[in-house]
């Protein structure tokens, strides 16, 4: 499986400022998507990054609040702006394919709102 | 929707103990159901079924799916310590092949000494 790496690890930020997360993979993916997982919730897919193009949010996620770059085939990067409390949550990129949809995750970002 | 359901949600064990988790999904385009074991931040991927009756084990665990029934279950037996994670189940997110998923609510198992 792709090793992934995302950077920051963790980080506190002020309400209203933006944080742009790294999600970095050491070989060629097709597909990469970026995850919320809220405290005590379950994770929760935001969009779809796609090489080339805009990315594809799920329902309740938009770009202006979560722009998303995928300039490449092995990086991407989740932009949460504006951010605030209930931002405060871990985010995880995760890589797979749509032949069994088996997925591989980044060692996520913990970010913290205050 | 599609939609995936575990339970239980919390579950308390002593070392030794056997357990079974279970996870029930609605998917409206079934390719495949994922276990995964969060310990920390990310999850780490357990076992992906893809037939019914087959089993998947390593080591201690052990998973199997049943297509009739829409569910699966995962199996720890003897279980130690360093098995206290949450474990989440995973099923295919939307109709068409997207390589999307959607996660049940997972499984926090707590293993006392």
């Amino acid at each position: 499986s792709a090793v992934i790496s995302q950077k920051p690890s963790r980080d506190i930020c002020q309400r209203g400022t933006s944080l742009t997360i790294q999600c970095q993979v050491d070989s060629q993916v097709t597909m990469m998507f970026w995850y919320r997982q809220q405290p005590g919730q379950s994770l929760t897919l935001i969009a779809t990054a796609n090489q080339g193009s805009e990315a594809t949010y799920e329902s309740g996620f938009v770009i202006d609040k979560f722009p998303i770059s995928r300039p490449n085939l092995t990086f991407s990067t989740l932009t949460v702006s504006n951010m605030s409390p209930e931002d405060s949550s871990i985010y995880l990129c995760s890589v797979g394919t749509s032949v069994n949809y088996e997925q591989y995750f980044g060692p996520g970002t913990r970010l913290t709102v205050t | 929707e599609d939609k995936v359901v575990q339970s239980p949600l919390s579950l308390v064990v002593h070392e030794g103990d056997t357990v079974t988790l279970n996870c029930s999904y609605e998917v409206t385009n079934f390719r495949s159901l994922l276990w995964y074991k969060q310990e920390k931040k990310a999850p780490t991927f357990l076992f992906m079924l893809t037939s019914s009756g087959i089993e998947k084990k390593s080591g201690r665990l052990s998973s199997i799916l049943d297509k009739k029934e829409l569910s699966s279950i995962l199996n720890i037996t003897a279980t130690q310590t360093g098995d206290s994670a949450i474990y989440l189940c995973a099923g295919p997110l939307g109709s068409s092949n997207t390589g999307k998923l959607i996660f049940g609510q997972g499984t926090t198992l707590q293993v006392k000494p």
